[in-house]
């Protein structure tokens, strides 16, 4: 079946420095391709997307690109803030389908 | 603030229990969606709901039924309930249900509610 696996966390960095949380999926054809954030006490939000091979998501300085040929979502960001921290999901929905498979999540913490 | 609402936002209950947990979906919003996260299985799919008909199932147990009512909301009633089924329970709503040649209809989530089965 489909599946998401995420780079293992937590994730400490500084602030400023640069950010790539790894992402890579198994699915059959060709899906869209996600990254949600979840704040301390909220629900999840989606913070940019993909729908096709080559397409770039980017949303708040972060930006992710669909990779078929090596089947990856990292996330980057060039320089991260401490209100960046909270924890990360990756995600995939099959075409045609709107039900999401998420990966484990990463807890990421940026120290002032 | 997504415009879903869940309530209760915590729970505390005893093994052997029944609980509804309760959802008002986004305004103008026909789909909802119910997701269990624990620690050790992650985010997992439960169910889906559109326009009061069951539209997609994920690893929802026997135990554990919803359904969705005209006016949208939905209700997860989890019975028998046991310790491992303590977690963070949310639901999330769509305008579309999805379907083949559809464009995505992104979801948008509730706070959840925290279940805590002693």
């Amino acid at each position: 079946g489909n599946s998401v696996t995420q780079m293992e966390g937590p994730v400490t960095l500084s602030e400023e420095a640069f950010l790539t949380i790894n992402c890579t999926y198994t699915a059959t054809g060709y899906p869209s391709l996600f990254w949600y954030v979840q704040y301390p006490g909220e629900g999840l939000q989606l913070l940019l997307k993909a729908t096709k091979a080559d397409d770039k998501g980017s949303n708040k300085g972060f930006e992710a690109t669909y990779r078929k040929e090596t089947t990856s979502f990292h996330l980057e960001k060039g320089s991260v803030q401490v209100s960046d921290s909270a924890v990360y999901f990756c995600a995939l929905s099959e075409k045609g389908a709107q039900k999401l498979v998420f990966g484990q999540g990463t807890r990421l913490t940026i120290n002032p | 603030d997504s415009g879903v609402t869940q309530t209760p936002k915590h729970l505390i209950t005893a093994t052997g229990q029944r609980v509804t947990l309760r959802c008002s979906p986004r305004s103008g919003d026909l789909s909802v969606y119910w997701y269990q996260q624990s620690l050790d299985q992650g985010l997992q799919f439960l169910i889906q709901y559109y326009n009061g008909e069951e539209r997609a199932k994920g690893n929802i147990l026997e135990r554990f039924s919803a359904q969705q009512f005209p006016d949208l909301h939905s209700e997860l009633n989890l019975s028998s309930l046991e310790l491992g089924d303590s977690a963070l329970y949310f639901c999330a709503s769509s305008l579309t249900p999805g379907g083949q040649g559809a464009s995505y209809s992104p979801l948008h989530f509730g706070n959840g509610t925290r279940l805590t089965v002693t």
